[in-house]
């Protein structure tokens, strides 16, 4: 079955860095595109990112563009989100998520069950 | 970037109720929406794709509709295990962008 297991939140202060990772299985990891969306401490959810399956392609909302950067590494089965400049904003539990399109991005099938970082002095 | 109006945003309804959620976006998409539903604490999950069709496993009181700028879901008879959080989302172009939420509560 599919999973996915988000690793790497925590707190940090404004102005830091942190990187997310998104451990995947149960799927043929390198054949998907994967997004990260996340969701701030009782509001709603916001997509942050997109990367196709081979890495060629990335989009970003633009609240991160610039900022945070969506990499992957097929031969570990590992998806990675980059943050820097860390802003009180950016608190949020981040969700990693398949794609179901093997060939155009399509919707969210599977979800991790996210990880919660903290931007706080 | 598509901007969608999800509405109600809060819809208090009991077991057995028929409930109805709108998401109208701001350019048309075609069938390019899906519905995801969230229960506190948990990840969300996908519900419809393509406007109206089924994700395996979703039972049949759940139906979508739609194609354009408007769209639906409909819980046909509401059950304990209904009582979320639902969200529209478009797909039918970057950034992708999801409705506000609609909260189904117990009356």
């Amino acid at each position: 079955q599919v999973q996915l297991v988000e690793s790497g939140g925590g707190v940090v202060q404004p102005g830091g860095s942190l990187r997310l990772s998104c451990a995947a299985s149960g799927f043929t990891f390198s054949s998907y595109g994967m997004h990260w969306v996340r969701q701030a401490p009782g509001k709603g959810l916001e997509w942050v990112a997109f990367i196709r399956y081979d890495g060629s392609n990335k989009y970003y909302a633009d609240s991160v563009k610039g900022r945070f950067t969506i990499s992957r590494d097929n031969s570990k089965n590992t998806l990675y989100l980059q943050m820097n400049s860390l802003r009180a904003e950016d608190t949020a539990v981040y969700y990693c998520a398949k794609d179901s399109g093997e060939v155009l991005p399509s919707v969210l099938d599977y979800w991790g069950q996210g990880t919660l970082v903290t931007v706080s002095s | 970037a598509i901007w969608m109006t999800q509405s109600p945003s809060l819809l208090s309804a009991s077991t057995g109720d028929r409930v109805t959620i709108s998401c109208r976006m701001s350019q048309g998409i075609s069938s390019y929406l899906a519905w995801y539903q969230q229960k506190p604490g948990k990840a969300p999950e996908l519900l419809i794709y393509a406007a109206s069709t089924l994700q395996s496993g979703v039972p049949s009181r759940f139906s979508g509709s739609g194609s354009g700028t408007d769209f639906t879901l409909t819980i046909s008879c509401l059950q304990s295990e209904d009582f979320a959080t639902y969200y529209c989302q478009q797909y039918y172009s970057f950034p992708r962008t999801f409705g506000q939420g609609t909260k189904v509560e117990i009356k």
